[in-house]
């Protein structure tokens, strides 16, 4: 069983929906959360990071984690074409992140 | 600033072929780490190294060897190239802060063993 789960998608939402993602994970000694944005042919970059269960907001994204089931989200409110790409979550222990396998989002104009 | 960068971008091995894929950092971080993505299997770490002078293996080190030249280089070395080595290969380093921890990533080599 991978350290972290993630949905695998794909996803396909018309612009001004919400995109929700998710991912769960089975060590309770990760220590930070981290939702990573990729675009086709380029690097992850990181769009939010949060250590604490509860929502972390940022402009039109939110992320939310709760500890005690092991389970963290990421929602996009009000989605536009340029969210497409495939979102990656990312959780932490010590020096080591455990990536989740990327989920592919495609927003419709 | 150029972050972290790799050479080359992209590479064409046969079977057996031996290379180095380079990664530098002018973020001045301590921790540098390789990662392969294959489809549908997200990032997977090869090796990293917490900092300079150490290195230790990932989730998947069989036929990859590093070395961290200094603070600012981390090479992953291909001694015998395989077709399961095809996959895209990031560079990335590690940012520890207060109520922050973060990866930079490069942009990416993509590798093709034929």
């Amino acid at each position: 069983q991978k350290e972290v789960e993630q949905d695998p998608g794909p996803l396909s939402v018309p612009e001004g929906a919400i995109v929700s993602l998710n991912c769960t994970y089975s060590n309770s000694a990760f220590q930070y959360f981290m939702w990573y944005r990729q675009y086709s042919r380029k690097g992850p970059e990181l769009l939010m990071y949060t250590y604490s269960s509860g929502n972390k907001e940022d402009g039109r994204f939110t992320a939310q984690v709760d500890k005690s089931s092991k389970y963290i989200s990421l929602f996009i409110r009000d989605s536009q074409p340029s969210d497409s790409a495939t979102y990656l979550c990312a959780i932490t222990e010590d020096y080591k992140l455990s990536f989740g396998a990327g989920t592919t989002v495609t927003v419709r104009a | 600033n150029a972050g972290v960068t790799q050479t080359p971008k992209f590479q064409v091995l046969k079977t057996g072929q031996s290379m180095t894929l380079q990664c530098a950092q002018d973020m001045n971080h301590n921790s540098m780490y390789w990662y392969r993505q294959d489809p549908g299997m997200g990032l997977r770490l090869i090796y990293y190294s917490a900092s300079e002078g150490t290195t230790d293996k990932g989730e998947v080190p069989n036929g990859y060897n590093v070395s961290r030249l200094n603070k600012r280089e981390f090479s992953l070395r291909l001694e015998s190239a395989a077709p399961s080595q095809t996959s895209v290969y990031f560079c990335a380093t590690y940012r520890q802060g207060p109520h922050q921890e973060t990866q930079y990533f490069g942009p990416g080599t993509r590798l093709l063993v034929l």
